[in-house]
């Protein structure tokens, strides 16, 4: 069984940073792109980043681009959001997202972490 | 790619028959999902490429479309079908999404 299971939420200052981490099991996780997804407290959801298998290759959009990074380790079955310059507009539910092959789209998800970003 | 997805809010009894829509602000060929969200549960892919349905989705859900227009319909409601609908595109990097709609037993 796929499970994906998000850790390191909590609540943030603006202008702080926080790493969310993701502990994939049930799949060979190396062989899958995997992706970070929010939704905003009333709001819809947002793709936040991708990375590729090997890690070398990362996308992100203009909303999150230069303060967020994402990155893997396939040792350890593991995804991480690192977090940087963090604004209220931030505060969010955190998904992790395994993509399927070959296309922007969710095969699964976690269940979710939530960052809340205030004073 | 803005993604305008309509009813937000249905209501609708156990039996009956319901349609969510999605509309892409340009074409996106097939290249649309659809997710199902409930309270303490993961979301679930229902449909991908407009019209497949994922494996382990009931065959009482259905998408069709392509381009710009896309339909989700659901026939003969069973009570674990109430929940939240989301659509979304992938033939454009960012990926978007619709902005959901929340289907409710009446």
């Amino acid at each position: 069984e796929v499970q994906l299971v998000e850790s390191g939420g909590g609540l943030v200052q603006p202008g702080r940073s926080l790493k969310l981490s993701c502990a994939a099991s049930g799949f060979t996780f190396s062989n899958y792109y995997m992706a970070w997804v929010r939704q905003a407290p009333k709001k819809g959801l947002e793709w936040v980043a991708t990375i590729s298998t090997s890690g070398s290759r990362t996308y992100y959009p203009d909303s999150v681009k230069g303060r967020f990074t994402i990155s893997r380790d396939n040792a350890k079955s593991s995804l991480y959001l690192q977090m940087n310059s963090l604004k209220s507009e931030d505060t969010a539910t955190y998904y992790c997202a395994r993509r399927n092959y070959g296309y922007n789209y969710v095969g699964y998800w976690g269940q979710g972490v939530m960052v809340t970003v205030s004073s | 790619v803005q993604m305008t997805q309509s009813p937000s809010y249905l209501a609708a009894s156990p039996g009956e028959s319901v349609s969510i829509s999605c509309k892409a602000s340009k074409s996106i060929s097939n290249n649309l999902a659809w997710y199902q969200e409930k309270p303490g549960k993961a979301n679930k892919l229902l449909i991908h490429s407009g019209s497949t349905l994922q494996s382990g989705t009931p065959s009482r859900f259905s998408g069709s479309g392509s381009g710009t227009d896309f339909t989700l319909t659901i026939r003969s409601l069973e009570s674990e079908d109430f929940a939240v609908y989301y659509c979304q595109q992938y033939n454009e990097y960012p990926p978007t999404f619709g902005s959901g709609t929340k289907l409710e037993i009446k």
